[in-house]
Formats: structure tokens, sequence, C-alpha cells
């Protein structure tokens, strides 16, 4: 079954710690990135990335690091998390740029 | 960057067609029209895309219009599963940038 899979499904961490959202995908798909959606926001994209050892900026990467070692795995990484990344996080990937983007079922994690 | 805009909700009541529209006036010839559907503590979910002709599939049809600038989702008979935030997106640019606008926010009555 073609899927995107995150993990932890929640967190909730203290600010400071640095932490860690795996997102996985099993399609062999180039194309992966993060959104963080928030009420009143909607989903706004944090990094992307076109292929192995390619990422990029979304609209709102600062406090996020992703990295890119391997076509199937896509993490995320607040090396110092605060309490307005506090949200909901979604993974996608994609094989080229316009068929069907698949998301993972969201990470929500709360920072205090 | 082209943007779209949707009404923020809509209601439909159970088994009935569902017409949920879609404005991109300054769509680009290469921008594809797709559209989303996020249910409630779910991520988004494909629906269908399409470029310039209308297009069907086992979830709904998608109706553009003949100068591209404005764009039709049909749900044929609504269930209460259908119920859900609805986003058009527009597709471009050499990334992955999905752009989201609010969304439609359907509600179907039982």
């Amino acid at each position: 079954e073609a899927q995107v899979t995150q993990n932890p499904r929640y967190l909730i961490t203290v600010t400071g710690k640095k932490l860690t959202v795996t997102c996985s995908q099993n399609m062999n798909h180039e194309y992966m990135s993060w959104y963080r959606q928030d009420p009143g926001l909607g989903l706004r994209q944090i990094y992307y990335s076109m292929n192995v050892e390619v990422t990029d900026k979304g609209d709102v990467p600062e406090g996020y690091k992703v990295s890119r070692k391997e076509k199937r795995n896509f993490p995320l990484i607040l090396e110092s998390p605060s309490p307005n990344q506090t949200s909901l996080y979604f993974c996608a990937s994609t094989d080229r740029l316009n068929t069907e983007a698949f998301f993972g079922q969201g990470t929500r994690l709360t920072v205090v | 960057d082209a943007k779209t805009t949707q009404p923020n909700s809509m209601e439909s009541n159970e088994e009935e067609p569902v017409h949920l529209p879609c404005n991109h006036s300054t769509i680009s010839g290469t921008d594809y029209i797709h559209w989303y559907r996020q249910l409630p503590s779910q991520g988004p979910e494909y629906v269908i895309h399409g470029l310039t002709s209308n297009v069907n599939n086992r979830m709904a049809s998608l109706a553009i219009a003949e100068d591209r600038k404005s764009s039709t989702l049909i749900l044929h008979r609504a269930t209460l599963r259908d119920a859900a935030v609805y986003y058009c997106i527009l597709r471009w640019g050499d990334g992955q940038n999905f752009v989201f606008g609010p969304g439609t926010r359907l509600s179907v009555l039982p």
C-alpha cells in the first residue's frame, strides 16, 4: 500500500530540547516536503526536497532543518524547539510535478 | 504567484450533488489545477487535477472553464464522509510548492 509514514504522531517536549520527526515513503518518490498547519493560517510549507541531497526552503523555514540522505526518508529537525513551533506537521511526497501527492497522517507537536 | 479564491464554507444535503467553485484569474498556461481535501484529524488527500479539459475519476469531476480562470469540483452525490475542507491549488514552478489557501469547509446534512 502506498503511504507516507510520520513518527511520532504526538509529541510533547520542552523548549530547547532537540527533536526529530521522521517521514518515510514507500513509493520511490523524488519529491518530499514538510508543512505545518496552524488555526487561521492554513498549511504552510517549511522545506522541500526535489531529490537526494537536494533541499530548499519553503515559506516558513526558520527554526527547522531537514536532510535527504536517502530517497525514502525526509526527517524534520528542530534543533532548539520553541513554543511558537507548537503545531500540526505534515509530510508529503510525489513523484513528478503534477501528479498526486501523498500526505502523512500528521504529527501534533507541543512545545512547553 | 497565481492564487485561488474559494468560498469559506458551503452546505449540502446528503445524496445531492455539490458544486465547489474556485477562481484563479491569474492562472498561467502551465499551471495545473489540483483539488485536495482534508477530513477532520487527517492529512490532505488528493481528489483530482486537470490542465484544460474536464476530468472525471471515482471521487469527483473537475470542470474547467474555457478561459481557465475558474474551475468547479463536482461531487455527484454527497455523503456524510465528504464533509471536509476542500482546497483548490495551482501547482507551478520547478519545485514542490503547494500553496494552500483557507479552502472551502463543506458541511453535509443528513
